[in-house]
């Protein structure tokens, strides 16, 4: 078995703001997610990364930026924090395109 | 670009009855579709797929039945129990490999 890790939980940031979200797989799987889910949807796909070093835009990459260190992580920012943004950013990896696995959130508000 | 539609927001049924939630897609190069539960406050955690060369897969009391021709396929849940009740989440791949959610169905499974 394997796990992913998130941080920090929970993320308060101000409008503006360069916020930086983090995630750590021990699976050792190639390809790693970030998606953001608001509330009452379904998730919505931000980067992807199939394996170090490779980025690939998903459907609302805009506003954001990604880096895939090493293959164990991939990190998240938030270009610049939209003033009453409230929103879940669930991490997942997976093998190509097989099962995908998720970490437990980083729970984001912006005041 | 590529949609699922779940149709159920929302589906209350008593502890022991069956419930079932249907999606259907536009993208019929998508062979791989998974269903995730999301429990209140929790991340989403894996339940059963099926790939495109089947039409019909068992797990316990879970099934998924896919039907390629109407582009629709369901997740059936049998003798349901409280702890069924989540948000259940469908999915399919698209033609890059990256995965399309549905906006989710809240099972509420009274006792």
């Amino acid at each position: 078995g394997g796990i992913i890790t998130q941080t920090p939980k929970f993320l308060i940031g101000q409008e503006g703001q360069k916020l930086t979200l983090k995630c750590q797989q021990n699976f050792n799987h190639d390809t790693m997610y970030w998606y953001r889910q608001d509330s009452g949807k379904g998730l919505r796909l931000i980067y992807y990364s199939i394996t170090e070093n490779d980025l690939q835009k998903g459907d609302l990459s805009e506003g954001y930026d990604a880096s895939r260190e090493k293959k164990s992580s991939f990190s998240l920012t938030v270009t610049s924090a939209q003033k009453n943004e409230m929103a879940v950013f669930l991490c997942a990896s997976s093998i190509e395109d097989s099962t995908q696995y998720f970490g437990p959130g980083t729970r984001l508000l912006v005041l | 670009g590529e949609k699922v539609e779940q149709h159920e927001s929302t589906l209350s049924v008593r502890e022991g009855d069956s419930a079932v939630i249907n999606c259907t897609y536009t993208d019929t190069a998508s062979s791989y579709f998974p269903w995730y539960k999301q429990e209140a406050g929790k991340s989403l955690h894996f339940v059963i797929d099926i790939r495109s060369n089947v039409d019909r897969k068992q797990s316990q009391r879970l099934t998924v039945l896919l039907d390629k021709k109407a582009k629709r396929f369901s997740l059936h849940i049998t003798a349901t129990q409280p702890e069924d009740s989540a948000i259940y989440f469908c999915a399919h791949n698209t033609n890059t490999g990256k995965l399309t959610f549905g906006d989710g169905t809240v099972l509420t499974v009274k006792p």
